[in-house]
């Protein structure tokens, strides 16, 4: 079985640039979240999928960042427009629904703002 | 949501067991208590997860005292492959955010 894959798993961007983040979840797994962690701070939860619609996004920095998952399978982050703090790396996970409460994580995408 | 205290690091070598405690005084009844492993360049890795008393499978056991107030993961005979950053968390599966402290980095030698 595939694990979580993200694409690309290394973004160089300048400041003022866009760039758009991509998840594959596992199959089957309605839920889908996204995490970051910037340069030595913690993983911090950004948002929460199930299926196509956002159950929890307190985690979301500010407007400039704008999560997708239509159909309810792949999910797409966007940052626009990149600040240099948001420089790190992002992780997505997907889980299934209901117990255990596993969550899936991908090799995440290290992003740099320059 | 219950905070949690581990150790930053820790020493071992191989073929040892090692036992990681983690501290979480205002857990809440509704909350579980779940392991992760990250390896470096890595996303965080699920090893265990339990609610009371003793848990194991195939690659550790948790053990959760009649308190919940702390919990200790064990890891039998570890190897060189065993060194990685360990997380504690700790929350309520209502809400499924998961919550990560700054982990404890055991490091593993020959």
């Amino acid at each position: 079985e595939a694990g979580v894959t993200q694409f690309p798993s290394h973004s160089v961007i300048e400041k003022g640039q866009t760039v758009t983040l991509r998840c594959d979840p596992i199959s089957g797994h309605d839920n889908l979240y996204w995490y970051r962690r910037v340069m030595g701070k913690e993983i911090k939860f950004l948002l929460h999928f199930v299926k196509e619609s956002k159950q929890d996004e307190s985690g979301m920095p500010n407007n400039r960042f704008l999560a997708e998952r239509t159909g309810g399978t792949y999910s797409t982050l966007k940052v626009q427009p990149a600040e240099l703090e948001d420089s790190g790396v992002y992780f997505c996970a997907s889980s299934q629904p209901g117990f255990p409460y596993e969550q899936y994580f991908g090799p995440g995408t290290r992003l740099t703002v320059t | 949501l219950a905070k949690t205290t581990q150790p930053i690091s820790m020493d071992s070598y191989e073929g040892q067991e090692v036992n990681i405690t983690c501290s979480h005084n205002n857990i809440a009844t509704n909350d579980y208590i779940t392991w992760y492993q990250q390896f470096p360049s890595q996303g965080p890795r699920f090893i265990i997860q339990g609610y009371k008393t003793k848990v194991t499978n195939e690659v550790a056991s948790l053990f959760i005292p009649a308190d919940r107030k702390s919990s200790t993961l064990s890891l039998p005979r570890v190897s060189l492959s065993d060194t990685a950053v360990y997380y504690c968390l700790v929350g309520d599966t209502g809400r499924r955010a998961l919550t990560f402290g700054s982990g404890t980095r055991l490091q593993v030698q020959p």
